[in-house]
């Protein structure tokens, strides 16, 4: 079954700080790949996607991520974090022939410290 | 542009009885999918209708079933509902495509007791 791990459920940053958040994907074939946030009692909001084409990613809010399909990896980064960037972040992956059907990681929970 | 709407927002229920949650579709959106959010988890695929009719579907029991209906807008029934379906479920509204973008609502949070 495909599966998306997200390591480390919860990660404190310092705002300026760096921002990185891990994601590895499990399929035999290239997937689709997303990050989405959730601020609390909200839904999700899509961040950023690859598809094909470009390995790195640009988003929202300066978010960006990197597709290494020798890792299997799909990491999210922010070179200086912001306050309002606390929130939960999921990976999630296209669900093999499933269209835009997707599996979601267990997420990881951002906190952003002065 | 309207964005997608659940309801309820919440909803409190007793084991053995039946829900039906209420989705309404972003404008020009022909997709909805159905996602479980389990307290501390990530969600997890329940269903998907096209043009009405339910393509493709995730590891959830018969218990669970939807509807789409012209104008795209969709419910989400639970019958005989157990402890362990509280959580949030979650609406996104969609074009039909691989890469096209999942637009969330807000959620509808439910307990059972």
């Amino acid at each position: 079954a495909q599966s998306v791990t997200q390591l480390g459920s919860h990660v404190s940053v310092s705002e300026g700080a760096l921002v990185l958040l891990r994601c590895n994907y499990s399929s035999s074939v290239p997937p689709y790949l997303f990050w989405y946030v959730q601020y609390p009692n909200q839904g999700l909001q899509l961040l950023l996607k690859y598809t094909t084409g470009a390995t790195l990613v640009k988003g929202i809010n300066g978010f960006e991520a990197e597709f290494k399909k020798s890792e299997t990896s799909f990491h999210l980064t922010k070179p200086s974090a912001h306050m309002s960037d606390a929130a939960e972040y999921f990976c999630a992956q296209s669900q093999t022939g499933g269209g835009n059907k997707l599996t979601f990681g267990t997420g990881t929970q951002l906190k952003v410290e002065l | 542009e309207t964005g997608v709407t659940q309801s309820p927002t919440h909803l409190i229920k007793t084991r053995g009885q039946q829900v039906t949650l209420r989705c309404s579709s972003q404008s020009g959106h022909n997709t909805v999918s159905w996602y479980q959010q389990a307290l501390g988890q990530g969600p997890q695929f329940i269903f998907q209708y096209y043009r009405e009719e339910e393509n493709g579907r995730g590891n959830f029991p018969p218990r669970f079933s939807g509807l789409q209906f012209p104008n795209y807008s969709s419910e989400l029934n639970v019958n005989a509902l157990e402890l362990d379906d509280s959580a949030l479920y979650l609406c996104a509204s969609s074009l039909q495509g691989v890469d096209s973008p999942l637009h969330f609502g807000n959620g509808t949070r439910l307990t059972v007791t």
